[in-house]
Formats: structure tokens, C-alpha cells, sequence
């Protein structure tokens, strides 16, 4: 069955510094991942998401991560934070070909300071 | 386009009282999705459906009931509230189950 680590829950970082999400997983088989962010009080939304092709992928807000299958890692970057990343950062996965239930991570709380 | 709209957003009930939690997305999608958010423990997802007609268990699905009402609306109801069922529900849909999930805001409920 799949799972989802996120290994840091909570991240500071100054603001303009370099960022990075770290998330893993466990399955024995295909996987579709995602992250998610969610500001204060709302519901989350998508920042980016992998099914297939290229490893790298861009998403919103200048954020990127990379599929590494070997690592089953999915490591979430941002080259320079703004006050406004602020907020609950969520690494979920699908596995193929089962009942493509959806799981979360238990989230990173990435902190910018000014 | 409203997107996916939950109601209510706040609610404090009285344990062993029951409530139904709304839920409806315009986008014309799928599958539905009922979650619970928990400090520390990320999002669980309670029930799902797949497509209009469907519904099945997710991790946490005790002391929990859905229904598919149609293709825009499911609702989630709680038939005995417990103090253990006070969480941030979120409801979400997508186009299908290998796709961008859209969140409503939530509802913020207490069981005291």
C-alpha cells in the first residue's frame, strides 16, 4: 500500500533564501504525485503535478520538483522564497492501476521571515 | 464559477447530536471526495465517489455516512457526533480519480 513522507514539518527560511521540500514515498508499483499548498484558513490548491513524462516539473509561483524514481523522492525547490510562500505545503501520491485512492502527507510548514 | 462550495463553514454541535455536511462543485466532475484535516496528521480522506452512483470507504470512514445526491452534490453526514470527530472537513473534486484535486473552503467543526 502507498505512503507518503514528509520529513520536515515545519521549515524557517529568510525570505529570497533558497527552499526545499523534501517528500518520499512508498509503492511497488506506477505513481501519480502531487503537491498541494494551503494558506491560512482555505482549502488547498494544486501548485504542481507528475503522471508522466519529464521528472522535472514547474508549477505555479516558481516552484519545481523532481520525480526520482530510484529515491521515490518527489523533492519540492524554489530558488528564492517570498513572504507570501508562507504557508502549509502538502505531498500526496496515486497508485495505478488500484482504486487510485488519494494519500496526503502530514505536511510541511514552510516559515519565510523578513 | 464558484468552483466547489461547502456548507456550513463553522458548526459546533452537542455529542450524540447529528448533522449533514454540503457539498457541491460546478465544474461538472467526477469524482467527490470527503476529508478530514487534524493538526499533525495531514489530510485522511473519510469516503470518496468515484462517479455519480458510487460510493466507497477511505481510511477513516467510521461514524461517518455519505451520499452521492447527483453529479454536483455529496454530502457527508455525522448520524452521533463524537468529540473525536472534531476536525476541519474538506470536500474536493476532480475530473477523475488520476487528476488535480479542487478543495472547498472547509467547515470548521467542534463537538463538544
Amino acid at each position: 500500500a502507498q505512503s507518503v513522507t514528509q520529513l520536515d514539518s515545519q521549515v524557517p527560511v529568510f525570505e529570497e533564501a533558497p527552499v526545499e521540500l523534501r517528500c518520499n514515498y512508498s509503492s511497488s508499483v506506477s505513481v501519480y504525485l502531487f503537491w498541494y499548498v494551503q494558506y491560512p484558513n482555505q482549502g488547498l490548491q494544486l501548485l504542481l503535478k507528475y503522471l508522466s513524462g519529464s521528472t522535472l516539473v514547474k508549477g505555479i509561483n516558481g516552484f519545481e520538483a523532481e520525480f526520482n524514481k530510484s529515491q521515490t523522492s518527489f523533492h519540492l525547490r524554489k530558488p528564492s522564497v517570498h513572504i507570501s510562500d508562507t504557508a502549509e505545503y502538502f505531498c500526496a501520491v496515486i497508485e495505478s492501476g488500484g482504486s487510485y485512492i488519494p494519500t496526503f502527507g502530514r505536511g510541511t510548514s514552510l516559515i519565510v521571515h523578513p | 464559477n464558484a468552483g466547489v462550495t461547502q456548507t456550513p463553514k463553522f458548526q459546533v454541535l452537542k455529542t450524540g447530536q447529528s448533522m449533514t455536511l454540503q457539498c457541491a462543485q460546478d465544474m461538472n466532475h467526477n469524482s467527490m471526495y470527503w476529508y478530514r484535516q487534524d493538526p499533525g496528521m495531514g489530510l485522511r480522506l473519510i469516503y470518496y465517489s468515484a462517479s455519480e452512483g458510487t460510493t466507497d470507504k477511505g481510511e477513516v470512514p467510521n461514524g461517518y455516512n455519505v451520499s452521492r445526491l447527483n453529479k454536483r452534490e455529496f454530502s457527508l453526514r455525522l448520524e452521533s457526533a463524537a468529540p473525536s470527530q472534531t476536525s476541519v472537513y474538506f470536500c474536493a473534486s476532480s475530473e477523475d480519480r488520476v487528476d488535480t484535486q479542487y478543495f472547498g473552503p472547509g467547515t470548521r467543526l467542534t463537538v463538544l
